[in-house]
């Protein structure tokens, strides 16, 4: 079974600065992905950025990067030039890669969250 | 957004009495689940279904169950309410990657259900 932890329950940052939220996960898989979700105080999940394990390179989404270490299970996100609706909280996700049609797929595994806060 | 509705949005209810969440979706995607979210333990998955009458249990379905008589509707049924079952329900749905879909999930707007 594959676990998310995410060990920052809190975290707050300057607006126009930059701050980065720790993810690591245990898995035996050798292909899946991770993702980054943002959840506002609407309740509503947004995807942010999603990272291919079988790719080297580091996704960027804007203003959003990860940093993806596959051999040691970390994938932390940065944001740049935090912005008042940045505010939120942001949850770490596993899912499995899964190419047979057999299988029930896109099963997501979350970590607990971290509140980011922006201030001005 | 993909097109996902829960029904209701809010609501309360009393200990030991039934409930049943609804999820809607216009996406006609084949994957449709049900998570609850709780502090300190972000969003589990509670049940899934991979097609119209077929289902199964996730991380914490003791107490749940599910339906799918319809592609685009899938219904959670807390069969005796208890204080446990206070949480946030969210539906989510995906096509799935064994099918040429994309590995993602796509989510309602959550259901804060309040046991008391």
């Amino acid at each position: 079974a594959q676990t998310v932890t995410q060990s920052q329950p809190e975290m707050s940052v300057q607006e126009a600065e930059t701050v980065t939220l720790s993810c690591t996960y245990d898995t035996s898989e050798n292909n899946y992905y991770l993702f980054w979700y943002k959840q506002p105080p609407s309740r509503q999940m947004i995807l942010v950025i999603r990272q291919e394990a079988y790719k080297q390179q580091n996704a960027t989404e804007n203003r959003f990067s990860v940093n993806f270490q596959k051999a040691a299970k970390s994938f932390s996100l940065k944001i740049s030039d935090s912005q008042l609706g940045d505010t939120a909280m942001y949850f770490c996700a596993f899912m499995k890669h899964e190419v047979d049609v057999t299988e029930y797929g896109n099963k997501l595994v979350f970590g607990a969250g971290t509140i980011l806060r922006v201030k001005s | 957004d993909a097109g996902i509705t829960q029904s209701p949005r809010h609501k309360v209810t009393e200990t030991g009495t039934p409930v049943t969440l609804r999820c809607h979706q216009t996406e006609n995607h084949r994957y449709m689940y049900w998570y609850r979210q709780d502090p300190g333990h972000g969003l589990r998955l509670i049940h899934y279904s991979y097609g119209v009458k077929d289902t199964d249990k996730g991380e914490v379905s003791d107490g749940y169950s599910v339906s799918r008589s319809k592609t685009e509707d899938f219904l959670l049924t807390l069969e005796s309410a208890t204080s446990s079952q206070t949480s946030v329900y969210f539906c989510a749905i995906s096509e799935g990657q064994g099918r040429g879909g994309q590995p993602e999930a796509f989510f309602g707007q959550g259901t804060r259900l309040t046991v008391v």
